[in-house]
């Protein structure tokens, strides 16, 4: 079974421009996560998708971040414009539901702000 | 706020020694998991203790959940090279599945 797929895995941007990353969960799984994992701590709940639903987006910066699940497969989350503190791991999760189901993690996204 | 905090933040270790890595909280969880996270990687559950009390055993790690389910402990034996990774704690509270990941705990086992 194919885990949960992260791209880029890699992105360098210059602050003030805008970025994108993009998420494929496991097949079926209607739940969907993305962290926000700063070096040297764990990771941050950003928002939780269930289907092409938000479930918790409390401590999205939503003035900057934004995220969507359109179709209840696939999410993207877009950072604009970017600031020298967003540089972090962005983890993209998956659970099979909302309730209290193990969460498989992608690799993530390593962005760096200069 | 940070709910869960994990001492030693970081660890450096010759192969065959153990240790002992905690995850302290003033709240109470339904349920607490440990995860390792190697370089590049994204984290990877290792257990899920739910009863206060609660031992569980994976071959050299061992794992408690404090009698009042607000702390936690991971006590490796004989510890590998191949141990070497981030330690992350995370707590849910009440039936959600949000997790509430710890402060981490860097690991380094030395050949």
């Amino acid at each position: 079974e194919a885990g949960v797929a992260q791209s880029p895995r890699y992105k360098i941007i210059e602050k003030r421009q805008s970025v994108a990353f993009w998420c494929n969960p496991i097949s079926g799984h209607a739940t969907l996560y993305w962290y926000q994992q700063i070096l040297g701590q764990g990771p941050k709940l950003l928002i939780q998708f269930q289907n092409n639903g938000v479930v918790d987006d409390s401590q999205l910066p939503k003035d900057r971040f934004s995220a969507e699940r359109l179709k209840g497969v696939d999410s993207t989350l877009k950072i604009q414009p970017a600031k020298l503190e967003d540089s972090a791991v962005y983890l993209c999760a998956s659970s099979s539901s909302s309730g209290q189901e193990t969460q498989y993690f992608g690799p993530g996204t390593r962005l760096l702000v200069l | 706020t940070q709910l869960l905090e994990q001492s030693p933040q970081f660890l450096s270790i010759q192969e065959g020694e153990n240790l002992t890595v905690y995850c302290n909280s003033s709240s109470v969880f339904s349920s607490l998991q440990w995860y390792r996270q190697e370089p590049g990687e994204g984290p990877v559950l290792l257990v899920t203790v739910v009863t206060g009390g609660e031992v569980k055993k994976l071959k050299r790690l061992t794992f408690q959940f404090g009698d009042a389910r607000k702390d936690s402990s991971l006590h490796i034996t004989a510890a590998q090279p191949g141990d070497t990774g981030l330690y992350l704690c995370a707590g849910r509270r009440g039936a959600t599945n949000k997790l509430i990941f710890g402060t981490g705990t860097l690991l380094a086992v030395q050949p």
